[in-house]
């Protein structure tokens, strides 16, 4: 089993649409919960980071995380043909970050 | 854009061969991870250099090797190239290895034939 499991998709939803993105993790002592947002032939682009559980808004994304079980939610309202890329979660254990294989969405006009 | 970049973009080597990967890392940052991305999955942590030592690595066979330079920098070394190490090399700098605010290089898109 991965430490961290996220559905590769594809997904694609018309523009407006809210997007539902999520990943489950083994490890319990992960702390630190990133998505990180993947154009094609681009490096990863860090979108936010989260710290335990909760929630955290910036402008159209929402992440959430519940430790209870293991299970983290990125939210994108109001989607744009713009966010069209790969959504990968990310843990932080110790130095070094552990990603999910990654969400592929397209927003259609 | 990140301030962090990769030469070269693209390559393509033979089996066989050795292959070096070169990171400039973003100004104020000291650490450099290195990650490997095969099509379709996500990134998967090669190792960290930390003030030009290594500072952990990941589940890759010790043909792949680092360097750290004293301004930071770093290259990625990888010898006896398998068809299986086409992938997208990325590197990533940040202010220490533990920081949650790493940033990415463009990558280099490493062909073996």
């Amino acid at each position: 089993q991965k430490e961290v499991e996220q559905d590769p998709g594809p997904l694609s939803v018309p523009e407006g649409a809210i997007v539902s993105l999520n990943c489950t993790y083994s490890n319990s002592a992960f702390q630190y919960f990133m998505w990180y947002r993947q154009y094609s032939r681009k490096g990863p682009e860090l979108l936010m980071y989260t710290y335990s559980s909760g929630n955290k808004e910036d402008g159209r994304f929402t992440a959430q995380v519940d430790k209870s079980s293991k299970y983290i939610s990125l939210f994108i309202r109001d989607s744009q043909p713009s966010d069209s890329a790969t959504y990968l979660c990310a843990m932080l254990n110790g130095g070094k970050l552990i990603f999910g294989q990654g969400t592929e969405l397209s927003v259609k006009p | 854009e990140t301030g962090v970049t990769q030469s070269p973009t693209h390559l393509i080597k033979t089996r066989g061969q050795q292959v070096t990967l070169r990171c400039s890392s973003q100004s104020g940052h000291n650490t450099v991870s290195w990650y490997q991305q095969a099509l379709g999955q996500g990134p998967q942590f090669i190792f960290q250099y930390y003030r030009e030592e290594e500072n952990g690595r990941g589940n890759f066979p010790p043909r792949f090797s680092g360097l750290q330079f004293p301004n930071y920098s770093s290259e990625l070394n990888v010898n006896a190239l398998e068809l299986d190490d086409s992938a997208l090399y990325l590197c990533a700098s940040s202010r220490q290895g533990g920081d949650t605010e790493a940033f990415f290089g463009q990558g280099t898109r490493l062909t073996v034939v």
